[in-house]
């Protein structure tokens, strides 16, 4: 079964720092893109950020630029997202997907909270 | 970036019939253009690519046309299960960017 496994997220103070994990499990996770979305509570998706299979290319919001770093290891079969100098904009459910039958995103992971509260 | 509008924000649908929602993008985007699914607490789920194109296990109640700038997701003969939010995203170029969603609500 294909299957996304988000982690990391929680309750981390504005200005601080977070790293999401996602382990991915039943496709070989070095022949896909990879990407993050977000929700913020009561709104809608934002793409965040992606990476392409080999690490070599990778995107991010302008939202987000600059303060995130997206990266892969696909010996662990596992995509990060490093987060610093948050804020309360950031707080949101944060969801890993791929396109993995079609070009859309049809796998999604269960997704993570991150909440920046002082 | 490719700019993604929804319309309505809200549609009231009674059961049994059918619903009918609009995306716009800014530009063309060919047919590269997806419709999500998302109910409370729940990730999105993936209804049509390629604009017309269900996904597997996509009931046949869910269909979707256009293409360029204009696409419309139509559900015959809702069902209880199908009220949620709809977001249609383009994939034609990165970002791959959403609309700001449309809740389907039972009338």
């Amino acid at each position: 079964e294909v299957q996304l496994v988000e982690s990391g997220g929680g309750l981390v103070q504005p200005g601080g720092s977070l790293r999401l994990s996602c382990a991915a499990s039943g496709f070989t996770f070095s022949s896909y893109a990879m990407h993050w979305v977000r929700q913020a509570p009561g709104k809608g998706l934002e793409y965040v950020s992606a990476i392409s299979s080999n690490g070599g290319s990778t995107y991010y919001a302008n939202s987000v630029k600059g303060r995130f770093t997206i990266s892969r290891d696909n010996s662990k079969n596992t995509l990060y997202l490093q987060m610093g100098s948050l804020r309360a904009e950031d707080m949101a459910v944060y969801y890993c997907c791929i396109g993995y039958e079609y070009d859309a995103f049809d796998i999604w992971g269960q997704g993570t909270m991150v909440t920046v509260s002082s | 970036e490719i700019v993604m509008t929804q319309s309505p924000a809200t549609l009231s649908v009674s059961p049994g019939e059918r619903a009918t929602l609009s995306c716009r993008a800014s530009q063309s985007v060919s047919s590269n253009l997806a419709w999500y699914q998302q109910k409370p607490g729940q990730a999105p789920r993936l209804l049509i690519y390629g604009a017309s194109t269900r996904a597997t296990g996509i009931p046949a109640r869910f269909s979707g046309s256009g293409s360029g700038t204009e696409f419309t997701l139509t559900i015959s003969s809702l069902q209880s299960e199908d009220f949620a939010v709809y977001y249609c995203q383009q994939y034609n170029n990165w970002p791959g960017t959403f609309g700001q969603g449309t809740k389907l609500e039972i009338k």
